[in-house]
């Protein structure tokens, strides 16, 4: 099936750091997502980005719809304690089921 | 709101054993839907709901059965369970196919 590349796969990051990860397909895609899964919890939905070259932010993070359709970035300014966990690029098929990709593992060195 | 309920939070079953994982949400949403989360590859959908009395089958169903009898409930049920099924699963409803996805907080399921 199709598949999304997140990368990377996991962050080690100073407090007040930024982060930046990324999502991409070999497909274009009119809908890119982002979740945050805390730990022992469900993924909740970040932010949703509906057109190409959409660059939408929610509070600390700001999230890009790549202008070639085929991928899509995240980025988290200042980070703190509680921003740890998974974060998940997701899109959209024609048949409107979601295509994931496998995560990105974000860690706050003490 | 409670949202999205899951049922059990843990479980623990030996190979060939029988388990129904319960999912509820109150709210009112058409579409529901069962997830598998195994280290490294994302969530891949099992089975999918767009209302009572209709289900279809996701990327991996083999080995699960589903219903829906209400709008509310869509239990995932293990008939001999194996185990490759051990995973955390994950209930999720939406509005509408398509539509913002509400998650519940999982199961943890071991198989031995």
């Amino acid at each position: 099936g199709q598949q999304l590349n997140q990368s990377p796969q996991s962050m080690f990051i100073q407090e007040g750091e930024d982060v930046s990860m990324n999502c991409t397909s070999s497909s274009i895609f009119n809908t890119w997502l982002w979740y945050k899964q805390d730990p022992g919890e469900g993924p909740v939905l970040l932010i949703a980005l509906y057109k190409a070259g959409e660059l939408t932010s929610n509070g600390r993070l700001t999230a890009q719809f790549g202008i070639t359709r085929k991928d899509s970035f995240l980025n988290i300014s200042a980070s703190i304690p509680s921003d740890v966990g998974i974060y998940f690029c997701a899109t959209m098929d024609s048949n409107y089921q979601l295509i994931w990709g496998a995560g990105t593992k974000l860690i706050i060195k003490p | 709101n409670a949202g999205v309920t899951q049922t059990p939070k843990f479980q623990v079953l030996k190979t060939g054993q029988s388990m129904t994982l319960q999912c509820a949400q109150d709210m009112n949403h058409e579409y529901m839907s069962w997830y598998r989360q195994d280290p490294g590859m994302g969530l891949r959908l099992i089975h999918y709901s767009v209302g009572a009395g209709i289900t279809d089958q996701g990327e991996v169903p083999n080995g699960y059965n589903v219903s829906r009898s209400t709008t509310e409930d869509f239990p995932l049920r293990l008939l001999s369970a194996a185990p490759s099924q051990t995973s955390v699963y994950f209930c999720a409803s939406s509005y509408s196919r398509g539509g913002k996805l509400f998650f519940g907080s999982g199961t943890q399921l071991s198989v031995l």
